[in-house]
């Protein structure tokens, strides 16, 4: 069964420090992953994208993929308060599917 | 206005009712999901259509169906509502498979 994991957390950060989130998943075979974000009872919105092994910068986001270990990251740098939120990661496993982790909540105290 | 619009925002209704959900778009894709969504367990999959006769269940789909009325217009129906139904559902459509857009989601209490 194909699964995408993140830890749970809550994940709290100070105020201006770097937030990062992890997520593995299970199928060599994905091609694009995606970074979510959720405020409570919102729903999703994109926020990063990334398709190929490497860093991909956005702003203050930063998502690094490494195919080889399954791995997904994101960071935040110069953390703030409205970064605190659900971040999901989710992963395209063909047929234009994706797949959803259930979510890292990350609390940014100020 | 909003690109995914959901109707109603808040439900409650009794066990065994019959109840609709609704999801219309201005965003011009063909490819429409719904997906409930539960404390812990992230977002599932309940049906998904690339086009009008394009019908396709997911992951969680008994007790569940769908219409595709048109493009824009993609409902969920609980033919018999039971408590474990209640959850907090969303529509979405997206681009290719690459970007999802949702809407603000229906809440549902089933008593």
């Amino acid at each position: 069964q194909k699964e995408v994991e993140q830890n749970s957390g809550p994940l709290s950060v100070p105020e201006g420090a770097i937030a990062s989130l992890n997520c593995t998943y299970s199928d060599r075979g994905s091609q694009s992953f995606f970074w979510y974000r959720q405020y409570s009872g919102k729903s999703p919105e994109l926020i990063m994208f990334i398709y190929s092994n490497g860093d991909k910068e956005d702003g203050r986001f930063t998502a690094q993929l490494n195919k080889a270990s399954q791995y997904v990251s994101l960071l935040i740098r110069d953390s703030q308060p409205s970064d605190s939120a659900t971040y999901l990661c989710a992963v395209n496993v063909g047929n234009y599917q994706l797949i959803w982790g259930a979510g890292t909540k990350l609390i940014i105290k100020p | 206005d909003a690109d995914v619009t959901q109707t109603p925002r808040n439900r409650i209704t009794k066990t065994g009712k019959r109840i609709m959900l609704e999801c219309s778009q201005t965003k011009g894709h063909d490819r429409m999901y719904w997906y409930r969504q539960d404390p812990g367990l992230g977002l599932r999959l309940i049906y998904y259509s690339f086009d009008v006769k394009d019908i396709n269940k997911g992951e969680i789909s008994d007790g569940y169906s769908v219409s595709r009325q048109a493009q824009a217009k993609f409902s969920l129906s609980l033919e018999s509502a039971i408590p474990n139904q209640t959850a907090l559902y969303f529509c979405a459509t997206s681009d290719l498979g690459r970007r999802f857009f949702f809407g603000s989601g229906t809440r549902l209490t089933v008593v």
